[in-house]
């Protein structure tokens, strides 16, 4: 059955530094990819999608995620992290003809 | 962001009790879903809705019923909550199905005691 699948429970990185949040599919065919970010006590806001094309994708707030058939991996990176990028991260696939399928989340902790 | 609005935003309810959580999109799109978020689990889609009056379980839809009378609106209903449904409840809607973003709605914490 498809999947996705966040390795990463929990990321502590301090301000300033790179970050990158892990992101595998299982899946024969090339998904749909998206990142989404949840702040706390709110919905989830939509950072970036993948659908084709280029395979390093531009989001909002400095977000990147590149797509790697070879790897079957989705990963979401930041050169420089933000205090106000402490929230928790999720990954979702579509897969043909199923709807969306959530990973598990990220929760990413910034320290000054 | 996408005109969502989730209500009521809190609710504390007893065992046994029925409780309805409401979602109203303002962006006219055809689908719209219930997830449940709990530790562990990411989201876990309840049911969904394909148009007025059309709707489908998901993965978790045991205990829970769901009605759309209007486009806009969506009403998902616990018929008689559990402790186990404590839980935090998004409304999503997207235009299409499949192979599409969704975007969600602020979310409903309610808590059964």
């Amino acid at each position: 059955a498809q999947s996705v699948t966040q390795p990463d429970i929990h990321i502590t990185v301090s301000e300033g530094a790179s970050l990158e949040l892990r992101c595998n599919y299982s899946y024969g065919a090339t998904p749909y990819l998206f990142w989404y970010v949840q702040s706390p006590g709110q919905g989830l806001q939509l950072l970036l999608k993948y659908f084709s094309g280029d395979t390093l994708v531009q989001g909002i707030k400095g977000f990147e995620a590149e797509f790697k058939r070879s790897q079957s991996s989705f990963n979401l990176r930041k050169p420089s992290v933000h205090w106000s990028d402490a929230a928790e991260y999720f990954c979702a696939g579509s897969f043909g003809n199923e709807k969306l399928t959530f990973g598990t989340g990220t929760r990413l902790t910034i320290i000054p | 962001d996408a005109g969502i609005t989730q209500s009521p935003r809190h609710k504390v309810t007893e065992t046994g009790t029925p409780v309805t959580l409401r979602c109203h999109q303002t962006e006219n799109h055809r689908y719209m879903y219930w997830y449940r978020q709990d530790p562990g689990h990411g989201l876990r889609l309840i049911h969904y809705s394909y148009g007025v009056k059309d709707t489908d379980k998901g993965e978790v839809s045991d205990g829970y019923s769901v009605s759309r009378s209007k486009t806009e609106d969506f009403l998902l209903t616990l018929e008689s909550a559990t402790s186990s449904q404590t839980s935090v409840y998004f409304c999503a809607i997207s235009e299409r199905l499949r192979n599409t973003e969704a975007f969600f709605g602020q979310g409903t914490r309610l808590t059964v005691v």
